[in-house]
């Protein structure tokens, strides 16, 4: 079955360093994957997504995804990190069955940002 | 653009009594999802509608959940009975659908639900 694992539940990071959340995902073909960001009391916003081509793709707020076809991977990054990006960030795999609906999600890793 | 609205924000109601969820998509978008979350089993989707049809209800808990969406601008989720085991955070996202399975979902700022 089709499934996305966080590994990380809660990662603290301090501002300015370098960021990285990992994702795991368990699907039988090329998978579409999304990284989804909820700020406290708000609903998720699209960070970025890969369907195909370059492995690596750019999103908004300065992330970055690397798809790993090998590792069954598609981790998030951020070179330097503000305080502003402290939320929940959620990775999503869909597309199986060739459908529109079926986003499956992981658990979530929430991030902190000390100053 | 609004985004995508859900009202109430926030509802606290009793074991037993009804409960109704109400969204506005964006419009023009042709699909409607609605989801729940909670601690224990995160983000789950719940049913999705495409041109007001439901096309996949299989996450629906039980038969205590519905869900209805009698135009392209407005779609219910109503909870009868309720039970406190329902508290969640609730979400509504609606997405265009010309890009198929990759298609960006927009999600509501979500309701969240007290049963006591």
């Amino acid at each position: 079955a089709q499934s996305v694992t966080q590994p990380d539940i809660h990662i603290t990071v301090s501002e300015g360093a370098s960021l990285e959340l990992r994702c795991n995902y368990s699907y039988g073909a090329t998978p579409y994957l999304f990284w989804y960001v909820q700020s406290p009391g708000q609903g998720l916003q699209l960070l970025l997504k890969y369907f195909s081509g370059d492995t690596l793709v750019q999103g908004i707020k300065g992330f970055e995804a690397e798809f790993k076809r090998s590792q069954s991977s598609f981790n998030l990054r951020k070179p330097s990190v503000h305080w502003s990006d402290a939320a929940e960030y959620f990775c999503a795999v869909g597309g199986y069955g060739g459908s529109q609906g079926n986003l499956i999600f992981g658990k979530g890793t929430k991030l902190s940002v000390k100053p | 653009d609004a985004g995508v609205i859900q009202s109430p924000r926030h509802e606290v109601t009793e074991m037993g009594q009804e409960v109704t969820l109400r969204c506005k998509p964006i419009s023009g978008h042709d699909y409607l999802f609605w989801y729940r979350q909670t601690m224990m089993r995160g983000l789950e989707l719940l049913i999705y509608f495409n041109n007001n049809v439901p096309i996949d209800d299989s996450g629906m808990p039980e038969d205590r959940f519905s869900a209805k969406m009698p135009n392209a601008s407005f779609s219910t989720l109503k909870i009868q009975p309720s039970e406190p085991r329902d508290s969640a955070v609730y979400f509504c996202a609606s997405s265009p659908g010309r890009g198929g399975a990759g298609e960006t979902q927009y999600f509501g700022p979500g309701t969240r639900l007290l049963v006591l």
